[in-house]
């Protein structure tokens, strides 16, 4: 297992446009979550799921924002009708359940995604 | 709610200079508390982490550590390098909102 992992990377789209970004978890993590960064910022809590289920939303998760974590195992978050504000580094991080207060979590490199 | 105040940066420093970045925290309870480095262009690493009062966490020359007294969690380090150079972020683990709560990052930028 080599980790968290993202894709893309880098996503460029025009306004109003639909973008999707997929996150390949630790495969023994059970818990999964998405941040947000901007520039500057630290990252913001959006999500989490444990296992399929999600658990609890962020008020900066707009309506235009889904996440869905299908079997368990990797997670996709979908921006609609993008906005430039959307503009941010998105994280993924993973951690096990068990003890996972002292773990911290396991970060994938980030989708950084410009809205034009 | 809870919360985590870190010292505004960049700090610039010389090559070996001494190194702190001021974390302190607000939270219910007793949350674990970390410290995090972000290179150019990636994601957060985990540096080092403390999970209980007085104990200190370290890693590649970094320390810090927990004090519930003034509610503190200072990064160190004796000797910086032109490699340490990143972003560092102080972060709990938050029992009460069961997630990672994170400082808005310092900039530590460290020439020859």
């Amino acid at each position: 297992d080599t980790g968290v992992s993202q894709d893309p990377r880098h996503k460029i789209t025009k306004r109003g446009q639909n973008v999707t970004f997929r996150c390949d978890p630790i495969s023994e993590h059970n818990r999964l979550y998405w941040y947000r960064q901007t520039l500057g910022q630290g990252p913001e809590f959006l999500t989490y799921f444990q296992n399929e289920a999600q658990l609890e939303k962020s008020r900066l998760l707009s309506d235009r924002f889904s996440a869905e974590r299908p079997k368990g195992s990797f997670s996709t978050l979908e921006i609609q009708r993008t906005e430039q504000g959307d503009s941010a580094m998105y994280l993924c991080a993973s951690s096990p359940e068990a003890a996972r207060e002292s773990y911290g979590y396991t970060f994938g490199s980030g989708t950084r995604l410009t809205v034009v | 709610g809870d919360s985590v105040t870190q010292m505004e940066g960049p700090v610039t420093l010389s090559e070996e200079a001494f190194l702190t970045i001021n974390c302190t925290y607000t939270a219910t309870g007793y949350p674990s508390l970390f410290w995090y480095v972000q290179y150019p262009g990636e994601g957060l690493q985990l540096l080092l982490k403390a999970t209980k009062a007085d104990d200190k966490g370290s890693n590649k020359g970094f320390e810090a550590t927990y004090r519930k007294e003034t509610t503190s969690f200072h990064l160190e380090k004796g000797s910086v390098q032109v490699s340490d150079s990143a972003v560092y972020f102080c972060a709990l683990f938050s029992g009460g909102y069961n997630k990672l709560i994170f400082g808005a990052g310092t900039r530590l930028a460290v020439h020859p």
